[in-house]
């Protein structure tokens, strides 16, 4: 069975400023790594998704995530934090195995300050 | 393209009722999934349907069942309502599945049950 852990379950960084959100996931075999937003009362949004080509995998606005195999890790990263990233944001995993289902994170909520 | 569309987007009921939620995927996209948001418990997985069949199934009581239709829209039946049920619940679609394949979210459907 896959599991997703997010470290932070709220976040705070200034406009202008690095964000990072951390996700380690559990999969006995290779996974497929996903990375959704969600702003209020919508539905989510996808944001990049790694499904084992290039390891550095590049989403949108800015955003961009690195599948590191050894940490078990899939870190979402922004430069440079925009009062529109204020949302929460979730990682997933996804086997083979398991058809569409997605098993998710717990969230991390991203407060921007000005 | 349009998006996947949920309906209704608000609903109350009271408990021991049943309540009916409606999926409609993006055009062409054959797989549905539905998923339940709750602040305690997240996102979880409730089922996923390919050419009207379940593929696969989450961790919930008989009370919560699904099917899919020729034309690829999905419902939602809860029998039996109770407080906790309460939560928005997403549909998801994609073209097919497994691999890669990029779940696309629909609003969701917000339910309150009192």
């Amino acid at each position: 069975a896959q599991s997703v852990t997010q470290l932070g379950s709220h976040v705070s960084v200034s406009e202008g400023a690095l964000v990072l959100l951390r996700c380690n996931y559990s999969s006995s075999v290779p996974p497929y790594l996903f990375w959704y937003v969600q702003y209020p009362n919508q539905g989510l949004q996808l944001l990049l998704k790694y499904t084992s080509a290039a390891t550095l995998v590049k989403g949108i606005n800015g955003f961009e995530a690195e599948f590191k195999k050894s940490e078990t890790s899939f870190h979402l990263t922004k430069p440079s934090a925009h009062m529109s990233d204020a949302a929460e944001y979730f990682c997933a995993v996804r086997t083979g195995a398991a058809g569409n289902k997605l098993t998710f994170g717990g969230g991390t909520r991203v407060l921007v300050k000005p | 393209k349009a998006g996947v569309t949920q309906t209704p987007r608000y609903l109350i009921k009271t408990r021991g009722q049943q309540v009916t939620l409606s999926c409609s995927p993006i055009s062409g996209h054959r797989s549905v999934s539905w998923y339940q948001q709750t602040p305690g418990q997240g996102l979880q997985f409730l089922f996923e349907y390919f050419s009207e069949t379940q593929r696969n199934k989450g961790n919930f009581p008989g009370r919560f069942s699904g099917r899919q239709f020729s034309n690829s829209r999905s419902e939602m039946n809860v029998s039996t309502l109770e407080l906790g049920d309460s939560a928005l619940y997403l549909c998801a679609s994609s073209p097919s599945v497994g691999g890669g394949e990029t779940q696309y979210f629909g609003p969701g459907t917000r339910l309150l049950v009192l």
